[in-house]
């Protein structure tokens, strides 16, 4: 399968300040989705990105698709302790399995 | 959506020994997968569970470690088998109920800690 270059691995910001993780392949990727995982919790789904250039928002989030196809980011403003967790993006894989990053792990300091 | 359960959600086990991991969805589903999560790790796909036929390995996993049942669309189970502590980690099963490279279901886990 296609692989995903996550960065940075962590991330520490002060409660207020914003956030972002950036998701890279070498290969153009049909679509990249976005998933979150809270300290002992399990992967959620957060978002799925398919054209090039789109940009889609969740309240403070926004997810962005770079127009090659090739990169995607995760953008939080004036993060808050409840966006706490790891932010994996994940690229369409062989088998039609995606295949995950290894994921940005935020800590917001109150 | 999905609701997926897991059981049992965590074991302390000793080597040599083996694990059952059972999941079960709330509704009918062609594709579940298994996933291995290393503390501070990345999700590793270990296999996909094929109903009526043998689960499909990743590389690097094989079926004697890994054995995988499932006998319907709702339900799956992974061993782990002669386990060493190499195999402590959480493994989780996930489901996806449009048919490929969609969004994932994720059940809550199993932390698995050998000793």
């Amino acid at each position: 399968g296609q692989q995903v270059m996550q960065i940075p691995q962590y991330q520490h910001v002060q409660e207020g300040e914003d956030f972002t993780t950036y998701c890279n392949s070498s290969t153009t990727l049909s679509n990249i989705q976005w998933y979150k995982q809270r300290p002992g919790g399990h992967p959620v789904f957060l978002i799925q990105l398919v054209k090039s250039g789109e940009v889609k928002k969740q309240k403070r989030l926004t997810f962005q698709f770079g127009e090659a196809k090739k990169n995607s980011s995760l953008h939080i403003t004036a993060t808050q302790t409840t966006d706490v967790g790891t932010y994996f993006c994940a690229g369409p894989g062989g088998s039609y399995i995606p295949t995950f990053g290894r994921g940005t792990s935020l800590i917001v300091h109150p | 959506s999905a609701v997926i359960s897991q059981k049992p959600s965590r074991d302390i086990c000793q080597r040599g020994t083996s694990l059952t991991i059972q999941c079960q969805v709330d509704s009918q589903v062609t594709m579940m997968f298994w996933y291995r999560q290393q503390p501070g790790q990345s999700l590793t796909l270990i296999a996909t569970a094929n109903q009526g036929s043998e689960a499909t390995y990743e590389s690097g996993f094989v079926i004697d470690k890994f054995p995988i049942s499932r006998p319907n669309l709702t339900f799956s189970t992974l061993t782990v088998s002669n386990m060493s502590p190499e195999d402590s980690s959480i493994y989780l099963c996930s489901v996806d109920l449009a048919g490929g490279n969609n969004e994932q279901f994720f059940g809550p886990g199993t932390r698995l800690t050998v000793l």
